[in-house]
C-alpha cells in the first residue's frame, strides 16, 4: 500500500517560515491535501489539490508538490499555527485514503 | 454552516460491539460520501472507511485494520451515518471522527469534520 512520510516535528520561531514535507513515491503525480489538527478540535482542511487554499485559510499558508515531495509552507508563523499537520492522498489502486504520520509544528 | 456531530462513544469491553452515529447539518447529505477516521492516543490519523452516496451505488470501502469487523451505513432521510464496530479490540481505542468526503477530479478529500467521539475498549 502507498506510504506517505512526514517528519514527526518541526520547530520555528514566531514570524519565521515553517516548511512541512510529505514524501511518497512519485507523490507529484497525485493530488495532496493537508489538514491542521489542534488538540480537542475538529481537523481543518487547509490546502487541497497541492496548492488550492480554502477561502478562510490565510494567504501566508501555501503548498507545492513535485517529484517525491509535497510541501506545506507557513510564512510569518504565529502562535495560533501550533498544531499537528497531516498530508493525505487518495490511492485509487486500492480505493483507500492514505494519511501521512503527521507533523507537530511547535512555535518557539 | 456545515456541521457534523458524532455520538455514541463510551467504554466497551473487548469483543463487544458499539454503534457510533454522525449527524450532519446544513448540507444535502444524500449528495455526498461520508468517511470515518480515528486517532488512537498519542498516534496520528488513521482512515477507517467510507460510504459512497446512493448515486454512486452507496457502497463501502474499509481500511485493512477494521475490514470485516466494522460496517458503515447511512440513512439519508435522517441525515445520519453510522459506524457499527464489532469484535472490538483494545487497539480500537481512539477518538472517532466523521467527515464529509468529496470526490473531485479523481481524488477524495475531507472538507468538513466533526469534533469526534471517544471510544475506550477495556475490560
Amino acid at each position: 500500500s502507498y506510504v506517505l512520510t512526514q517528519p514527526p516535528s518541526v520547530s520555528v520561531a514566531p514570524g519565521k517560515t515553517a516548511r512541512i514535507t510529505c514524501e511518497g513515491n512519485n507523490v507529484g503525480s497525485l493530488s495532496v491535501h493537508w489538514y491542521q489538527h489542534q488538540p480537542g478540535q475538529a481537523p481543518v482542511l487547509v490546502m487541497s489539490f497541492d496548492s488550492d487554499r480554502p477561502s478562510e485559510i490565510p494567504e501566508r499558508i501555501s503548498g507545492s508538490n513535485s517529484g517525491n515531495t509535497a510541501t506545506l509552507t507557513i510564512s510569518g508563523v504565529e502562535a495560533g499555527d501550533e498544531a499537528d499537520y497531516y498530508c493525505q492522498v487518495w490511492d485509487r489502486s486500492s480505493d483507500q485514503v492514505v494519511f501521512g504520520g503527521g507533523t507537530k509544528l511547535t512555535v518557539l | 454552516e456545515v456541521q457534523l456531530v458524532e455520538s455514541g462513544g463510551g467504554l466497551v469491553q473487548p469483543g463487544r460491539s458499539l454503534r457510533l452515529s454522525c449527524a450532519v447539518f446544513e448540507f444535502t447529505f444524500a449528495d455526498y460520501a461520508l468517511t470515518w477516521v480515528r486517532q488512537a492516543p498519542g498516534k496520528g490519523l488513521e482512515w477507517v472507511g467510507f460510504v459512497r452516496n446512493k448515486r454512486s451505488g452507496g457502497t463501502t470501502e474499509y481500511g485493512a485494520s477494521v475490514k470485516g469487523r466494522f460496517t458503515i451505513s447511512r440513512d439519508d432521510s435522517k441525515g445520519i451515518a453510522y459506524l457499527r464496530m464489532s469484535s472490538l479490540k483494545i487497539e480500537d481505542t481512539a477518538v472517532y471522527y466523521c467527515a464529509r468526503f468529496r470526490q473531485l477530479s479523481g481524488t477524495f478529500l475531507l472538507d468538513y469534520w466533526g469534533r469526534g467521539t471517544l471510544v475506550t475498549v477495556s475490560s
